[in-house]
């Protein structure tokens, strides 16, 4: 089993749509959560930590779920330029290795 | 301005001939990566160092080499390439093993045919 694993998508929304999608761990001990954005095979780019308690950032919003061992992704009022693909990241402290998911791509069309 | 280099960007070289690419961070980082990412298989470690002459292998470490030599600097090294090895090459640094924000370069797509 993958130690991250997300929905490859496409999801295919128009401008001002909300998209949400998941991403699952396989190990419990994981410590700290990650959302990157990758463009088109450019390099990732950290989008935002993913707290306990939930967090925004302007129109976007992740959870941590630590009982069913997911985090999520939501992206309110959808841009053209957020169409990329987003890594979900995480972190097992007790050997600082990030995992990386192979990401969501999120297409937004006019 | 902050960065993590790489060189080169795009390479294309045939089974066998040893290649080196190069890595650079000017942020005075401790924790170095090299990674590759395939289609459908994410980005995969393939050797991490947590400091200057300390590394160690990844998830992918097969047919690649490291070394840490200067705090700044993580060269990747295919001793003899093969098409497997065809791939998105990034190199990555983060402050120290501890801090979680990962900082890439802009990649390296090498096909070896």
């Amino acid at each position: 089993r993958k130690e991250v694993e997300q929905d490859p998508g496409p999801f295919n929304v128009p401008e001002g749509a909300t998209v949400a999608f998941n991403c699952t761990y396989s190990n419990s001990a994981s410590q700290s959560f990650f959302w990157y954005r990758q463009d088109c095979r450019k390099e990732p780019k950290l989008l935002m930590s993913v707290y306990s308690s939930g967090n925004e950032d302007g129109r976007f919003t992740a959870q941590l779920n630590r009982a069913s061992q997911y985090i999520s992704l939501l992206i309110r009022d959808s841009k053209l330029s957020d169409s990329a693909t987003y890594l979900c990241v995480v972190n097992i402290r007790n050997d600082y290795k990030l995992s990386f998911g192979a990401g969501t791509t999120v297409t937004v069309r006019a | 301005e902050a960065q993590v280099t790489q060189n080169p960007r795009y390479l294309i070289t045939v089974t066998g001939k040893k290649l080196t690419v190069t890595c650079s961070q000017n942020m005075n980082h401790e924790y170095m990566s090299w990674y590759r990412q395939d289609p459908g298989l994410g980005l995969r470690q393939i050797y991490y160092s947590m400091n200057v002459e300390v590394t160690d292998k990844g998830d992918v470490p097969e047919g690649y080499k490291v070394s840490r030599k200067e705090k700044r600097n993580f060269p990747l090294i295919l001793e003899s390439p093969s098409p497997n090895q065809t791939s998105l090459y990034f190199c990555a640094s983060r402050l120290s093993a501890a801090h979680n924000e990962q900082f890439f370069g802009p990649g390296t797509r090498l096909t070896v045919l």
